[in-house]
């Protein structure tokens, strides 16, 4: 089983603000990592796959980087509908994992 | 336009048997998995296990091995969890959720609107 870190758990950001979300695996994954984001009653989105490609239709000031252990998420410019709380996945081996989650709250 | 659309909420008693779907339209059903994905109230996701429908290879995390049963009639283009004897602490929202295999799949582009399942004598 692969074993991941998220952090922070809780993230306090003005709009604005540019934010970073970590995600630390046990091992290698090379970029097979995905991040959601999920707002309180809805179903979590997909926002980008393959650790740095935008899903289509999700804003370009959500970006994704790294490889192997170490990935983040990157959101440029912090918008209202940003507050929520953000996962990574990976799926390089079964069982696919999620992350703890990141809850991104206004400060 | 794809969609996912599961079955309503359930009420159930301990030891009671459920069985909860997740019907999929506007995609080749049969060509990407269906994945099922655990949330506890006021908790993270948790990933259970899935399913390709094409020839129903089917993986569960060793945290749900034994513990649920998922399966798909392609027929119907539906996906299945169930439980053949509940316990309260499977009260939780179930999503259902689809993603492609080709390419480095894994990931999920599409959801389902969750079924609250609840468990309580």
């Amino acid at each position: 089983v692969i074993w991941m870190t998220q952090s922070p758990s809780l993230l306090s950001a003005s709009t604005g603000d540019r934010v970073t979300i970590s995600c630390r695996m046990s091992q290698g994954i090379s970029s097979y990592l995905a991040w959601y984001q999920q707002k309180p009653g809805k179903a979590p989105e997909l926002l980008i796959y393959a650790a740095s490609t935008l899903q289509s239709g999700v804003p370009s000031r959500f970006s994704g980087s790294g490889s192997g252990t170490d990935f983040t998420l990157t959101i440029s410019c912090l918008q209202s509908e940003d507050f929520a709380t953000y996962y990574c996945q990976q799926y390089y081996s079964f069982p696919w994992t999620f992350g703890q989650g990141t809850k991104v709250e206004i400060k | 336009e794809v969609q996912l659309v599961q079955s309503g909420a359930e009420v159930k008693k301990p030891g009671e048997s459920l069985k909860i779907s997740c019907k999929g339209s506007g995609y080749s059903f049969t060509s990407y998995w269906i994945g099922w994905v655990r949330q506890m109230p006021g908790k993270g996701l948790e990933w259970m296990g899935i399913i390709y429908p094409g020839d129903s290879d089917t993986r569960y995390s060793p945290s749900f091995q034994g513990q649920v049963t998922i399966s798909a009639d392609k027929s119907i283009s539906t996906a299945y969890l169930q439980w053949s004897s509940l316990k309260a602490s499977d009260t939780a929202m179930y999503y259902c959720a689809s993603g492609p295999v080709a390419g480095g799949g894994g990931y999920f582009d599409y959801w389902g609107q969750g079924t609250l399942v609840t468990v309580s004598s």
